[in-house]
C-alpha cells in the first residue's frame, strides 16, 4: 500500500508570493492533518480535515488555509509569504478521526522563502 | 506556553545501552501519549503509544512508562542500536482528536 504522498517535495518562493502544497493520503484514509516543522518551534499543528470539513485549526494566521476534496486529497495554501514561513510542511493521514487511529506522515514539502 | 516539555534535547548512548527520554505535560485532559521517531528527510513515524489507564507498555525494545499523578511519561529504548539514531518526539492529544501537540524533540545518537 502506498504511503502518504506530498508534492512538491521542495519549493523556493519569494516574500509576498503564495504557495499551494498537495497531499494524497493513504488509500482508504479519510482524515488529513497538516503540521509545520521548524528548528525553533518544532512540530506545530495547522489544521485537520475530514469529509471535506475542517474539524480543527491550530494557532496560525489566516494566511494559512486548507481544503479537502471528495477523494480525501488535501491542499494547503499560504498567501503573502513571509521569511518565517520557511519550514517543512508535513501531511498526516488516518482512517477516521476520533479513535486515536495511527496517523501516518508523509515525507513533507520543504518550503524556502527568500 | 509549552504544553509538553521534553528532555533531554540530545542524547548520546553507546551501543547496547539504555536510552531514556522524558516528557511532562500540564493539561490533565490529555488522554493519548504517543512517541514518534523521525529520520532525516522523512516524516515522523509512530513508534509506540499509551493511554492513561495503564502505567507501562512494551513493544520489543521500546517501553513507555506513564505516571499519571506526576503528569510525566518516558520512552525507554533497551539495547540501543546505531540504527536507532534519530530524533524522537513525544506528543499528547485529547478527546480522540487528531491534533497532536508535540514536544521539541530529542536527537539520539547511538555510537557503535
Amino acid at each position: 500500500k502506498a504511503g502518504v504522498t506530498q508534492t512538491p517535495r521542495y519549493l523556493i518562493k519569494t516574500r509576498g508570493q503564495q504557495v499551494t502544497l498537495s497531499c494524497s493520503p493513504i488509500s482508504g484514509h479519510r482524515s488529513v492533518s497538516w503540521y509545520q516543522q521548524t528548528p525553533g518551534q518544532g512540530l506545530q499543528f495547522l489544521f485537520e480535515y475530514f469529509s471535506e470539513t475542517q474539524r480543527n485549526k491550530g494557532n496560525f494566521p489566516g494566511r494559512f488555509s486548507g481544503r479537502q476534496f471528495s477523494n480525501s486529497r488535501s491542499e494547503m495554501n499560504v498567501s503573502t509569504l513571509e521569511l518565517g514561513d520557511s519550514a517543512l510542511y508535513l501531511c498526516a493521514s488516518s482512517l477516521v478521526p476520533g479513535f486515536y487511529n495511527e496517523q501516518f506522515f508523509g515525507p513533507g514539502t520543504r518550503l524556502t522563502v527568500l | 506556553q509549552q504544553q509538553v516539555k521534553q528532555s533531554p534535547q540530545s542524547l548520546i548512548v553507546q551501543k547496547g545501552g539504555i536510552s531514556i527520554i522524558n516528557c511532562a505535560y500540564e493539561n490533565t485532559a490529555f488522554d493519548y501519549f504517543p512517541w514518534y521517531q523521525q529520520f532525516p528527510g522523512k516524516g515522523p513515524a509512530l513508534l509506540i503509544a499509551i493511554r492513561p489507564d495503564v502505567s507501562e507498555k512494551k513493544e520489543g525494545r521500546f517501553t513507555i512508562s506513564f505516571n499519571k499523578s506526576a503528569k510525566q511519561f518516558s520512552l525507554h529504548i533497551m539495547d540501543s542500536q546505531p540504527g536507532d539514531s534519530a530524533t524522537y518526539f513525544c506528543a499528547v492529544a485529547q478527546g480522540g482528536s487528531e491534533k497532536l501537540v508535540f514536544g521539541k524533540g530529542t536527537k539520539l545518537t547511538v555510537n557503535p
